[in-house]
Parts: C-alpha cells; structure tokens; sequence
C-alpha cells in the first residue's frame, strides 16, 4: 500500500524559504505511470495546487506560484521536495503531498499524505 | 485563471439524497474528480472520471457530467458522510489545475 510522508520545519519567518519534503513507501518514485504533487490549505479554506513533478524531473506549476515555486525529486531516497520563496503569512497552510496519475484525460491526485502544518511568522 | 464553482453548504437528513453540483466552463471536455475531507483529515477521492468509484468507497456515492456541471450525489446520506466535498479539474489546455471551493455537507 503507498504511503506517502510528509516532513519539514513547522515555522517559517516571513521572506525566508518553506521548504518541505515528502517520502513515499510501498512503491517506487521512478514509476512512469505518475507524477506527484503538492497542495496546500490556507486554515479554514480551499485546497490550492501547488505543482507537479515525474521522475525524471519535469515538472509543472500553479501560474499563481510558478515565481516563487520549485519541486525537486531524489529517485535514490524516493522523495521530492517542496520550495516556495518569500513566503508571507498567506502562506500559512497544511501542505499535502499525493501521488498524480496523469494519463491521456485523467488527471487526480490520489493518495495523499496525511499533512504538514507551517506557520510563517516572525 | 480558471474556476470550479460549488455551493458553499449542502444539508440534508440522515436518508435523504444528497447532491452537491460544480461548474466549470472546461467541464464539457475534462473529467471531474470529487474528493471527501472530514474534519482534521487529508481528501480522500470519492469519484474519479467524472462517475467511476474507486474501490473501497460505498455505492451511495456516485458521480455523473452534463454540459459545464459535475453532480456528487449520495444516496441515503449517512452521519458519517459529514464532511467537506472539493471537485477538481483542469482547465481546457490543462494549464490551470483547480478545486472548486468547496461544499460543506450536513447530515442531521
């Protein structure tokens, strides 16, 4: 069964970097057949798509993010990461990391980790 | 941008025929993707392709598509259903993913 982790600093200081990361269990990051994703939950509102990324490094990002966004993935330890730049207190949210299959039409994000919380405050 | 968009609150009794819909102006051409997330919880996908169950969900829940509209609907909602439901899709050229923002449904 895939399991997916996520890990990182729990409190960012505004206009540093957040930066998270996510390990996956139970099968392999390299699979062709997904991507993987971050989302993020503002407390108490929507969910957001951060961006996506394929083992071999591609990747794709939010237009809204892409400035400020970078996903990374390390086959070797089977984990990618998360680093969104200049983070202001609207960054503030549960940050998901899920498996992506993305194939032809079908595109979600299932499974996904269980959360990571991070405030940015001084 | 692009935009899914739901009613903010659903409420129906314990029985009763919930149904929760999301419009999208892309939904004519993408799949919709319906996800559950209750209280504390991470989403879990409800619906994939606009109307396929994954395995391990209950048959009260199902999904279906016409025109710009995506419909979740439980039949026979139980308290245990309880939660906020989020759609998702992609815009036209898969440019924009996005949720829809969200439906809290009441079961009681």
């Amino acid at each position: 069964q895939l399991q997916l982790q996520e890990s990182g600093p729990g409190l960012v200081k505004p206009s540093e970097t957040l930066s998270l990361t996510c390990t996956v269990s139970g099968g392999s990051i390299s699979s062709s057949n997904y991507y993987w994703g971050w989302v993020r939950q503002p407390p108490g509102k929507g969910l957001e798509w951060i961006g996506s990324i394929f083992y071999d490094g591609s990747t794709s990002y939010s237009p809204s993010l892409k400035s400020r966004v970078t996903i990374s993935v390390d086959t070797s330890k089977n984990q990618f990461s998360l680093k969104l730049r200049s983070v202001t207190a609207a960054d503030t949210a549960m940050y998901y990391c899920a498996r992506q299959t993305l194939l032809a039409r079908t595109d979600y994000f299932d499974p996904w980790g269980q959360g990571a919380l991070v405030t940015v405050s001084s | 941008s692009y935009e899914l968009t739901q009613p903010p609150s659903v409420s129906v009794s314990p029985g009763q025929t919930a149904r929760i819909t999301c419009s999208g102006d892309a939904l004519p051409k993408k799949f919709a993707y319906w996800y559950q997330q209750k209280s504390g919880q991470a989403p879990v996908l409800v619906i994939y392709e606009d109307s396929e169950r994954p395995s391990g969900i209950p048959e009260r829940f199902s999904g279906s598509s016409s025109g710009t509209m995506a419909t979740l609907t439980i039949s026979g909602a139980q308290v245990e259903d309880e939660a906020d439901y989020y759609c998702y899709s992609t815009d036209s050229s898969d440019n924009h993913r996005v949720f829809g923002g969200g439906t809290k449904l009441t079961v009681l």
